[in-house]
């Protein structure tokens, strides 16, 4: 049980374009799930905190007009890159918690992002 | 916000010997210390975790240690074996959010 998954797997998109990666909890409901972004040879960073059913909450530097998350099911969270630049392109992944075990993360296999 | 610095950045062990990472965190709140073994390309996978009532825990040649006082936490690996090359993460939370640490790339030479 506890199954992420993450479409699409890569994606490689021009410049100013928008992106959307799909982040779902297979097996189970997630009311948070979380964002990161991953440079090569670096760590995961969080982007943002994302609730089912309200505003996704962003840490400091993260642009939210640019990266804009909707969680708009127990089982979904979106995140659309948009107006991508060379600069966004990363490793994005997702994770989620079970409402009744706030602690562990599960994690979703990751997007890699490629804006030409 | 808590911090967490991680060391070292890289990590050479022969197979068969043991393998020490370390880490520390800023935010005496934190109670929960995972941490993950990442592949290239693939998600983070959580090899171990510790609350922080507990100060050690084992699961087979996976150990970790917790010293609230000091406020660090170590992973320590036995019997390395080449599968164990990777990076591995520590991270701490005082409840949802994880705070991750930089990262130590272990090679496991045969």
């Amino acid at each position: 049980g506890a199954v992420v998954s993450q479409h699409p797997s890569w994606v490689i998109c021009k410049s100013g374009t928008s992106v959307k990666i799909e982040c779902r909890s297979l097996d189970f409901q997630a009311t948070t799930m979380f964002w990161y972004r991953q440079f090569p040879k670096q760590s995961l960073m969080l982007m943002a905190t994302s609730n089912e059913g309200s505003k996704a909450t962003y840490e400091q530097g993260v642009e939210k007009d640019k990266f804009l998350i909707n969680h708009a099911s127990l089982t979904l969270s979106t995140l659309t890159v948009t107006s991508a630049h060379p600069e966004d392109s990363s490793f994005y992944i997702c994770s989620a918690t079970r409402d009744n075990q706030p602690y562990e993360q599960y994690f979703g296999p990751g997007t890699r992002l490629t804006v030409t | 916000g808590e911090n967490v610095e991680q060391h070292p950045s890289t990590l050479s062990v022969q197979e068969g010997d043991s393998a020490v990472i370390k880490c520390t965190y800023s935010d005496s709140a934190s109670n929960y210390f995972p941490w993950y073994k990442q592949e290239l390309g693939k998600r983070p996978q959580l090899i171990i975790d510790i609350r922080s009532n507990v100060g050690e825990k084992k699961d087979q040649r996976i150990a970790v240690t917790l010293n609230k006082t000091a406020k660090h936490f170590s992973l320590h690996i036995t019997e390395t074996q080449p599968e164990d090359s990777a990076v591995y993460f520590c991270a701490a939370s005082m409840g949802r959010q994880l705070t991750f640490g930089s990262g130590t790339q272990l090679t496991v030479l045969p």
